[in-house]
């Protein structure tokens, strides 16, 4: 069964104190991870996507790197604003897993306090 | 270009009743999928819409049903409400099995 977890549940750090996420995932063939942000109430705004092992994408503060079982989502110097629920996902493309779902972890909650 | 939209933002129904959510998905789009979020947990996959047809289904039961419409709209009905159906809906879209942008969401209360 294709499963994605995430750890740690939730994350304090203080301005400036650079962290990772973790997200491990077993998956019938990966067909692509993704990282999403998430502010309360609204829906998952886009990070990244990873398709390989050894990839690694950045953007601003943030980076996220793949390996064959589990993704990390790099914060370096984060700031309050960058206070939001951290979502991974994967699609799967082996045989019985079906195609364009997203099976998502249950996030971390990182909080930045100044 | 607008992004993927949702309606209504809120929505209080009681038990028993029936609901309809609405998602417009984003220009180019072909494919709609439905996810259920309860508070604290991630997404859940309801099913996908392509062509006008439920292509793939998640572990929900039969009271969860679509609709895609010719312009790639979608609709999201839930028949025999139940408190455990209170939860942030998410409407994704994509061009087929691609990169899937989210939704605001629709908030269920079920009271």
């Amino acid at each position: 069964e294709d499963q994605v977890t995430q750890s740690p549940e939730a994350l304090r750090l203080q301005e400036g104190e650079s962290s990772s996420l973790n997200c491990s995932y077993t998956v019938s063939g990966l067909r692509g991870l993704f990282w999403y942000r998430q502010d309360p109430g609204k829906g998952p705004e886009f990070l990244f996507t990873l398709y390989s092992a050894g990839e690694e994408k950045e953007k601003e503060r943030l980076k996220a790197t793949l390996t064959k079982k589990e993704s990390f989502l790099h914060i370096t110097a984060p700031k309050p604003e960058d206070s939001a629920t951290y979502l991974c996902a994967v699609q799967a493309s082996g045989r019985g897993s079906t195609l364009g779902r997203l099976y998502f972890g249950r996030g971390t909650q990182l909080t930045v306090w100044p | 270009d607008a992004g993927v939209t949702q309606s209504p933002t809120h929505l209080i129904k009681t038990r028993g009743q029936q609901v309809t959510l609405r998602c417009s998905p984003k220009s180019g789009h072909d494919t709609v999928s439905w996810y259920q979020q309860a508070l604290g947990q991630g997404p859940q996959f309801i099913f996908q819409y392509y062509e006008e047809e439920e292509r793939q289904r998640g572990n929900f039961p039969d009271r969860f049903s679509g609709h895609q419409f010719p312009n790639y709209s979608s609709e999201l009905n839930v028949n025999a409400l139940l408190l455990g159906d209170s939860a942030l809906y998410l409407c994704a879209s994509s061009l087929g099995g691609g990169r899937q942008f989210f939704g605001p969401g629709t908030r269920l209360t079920v009271l």
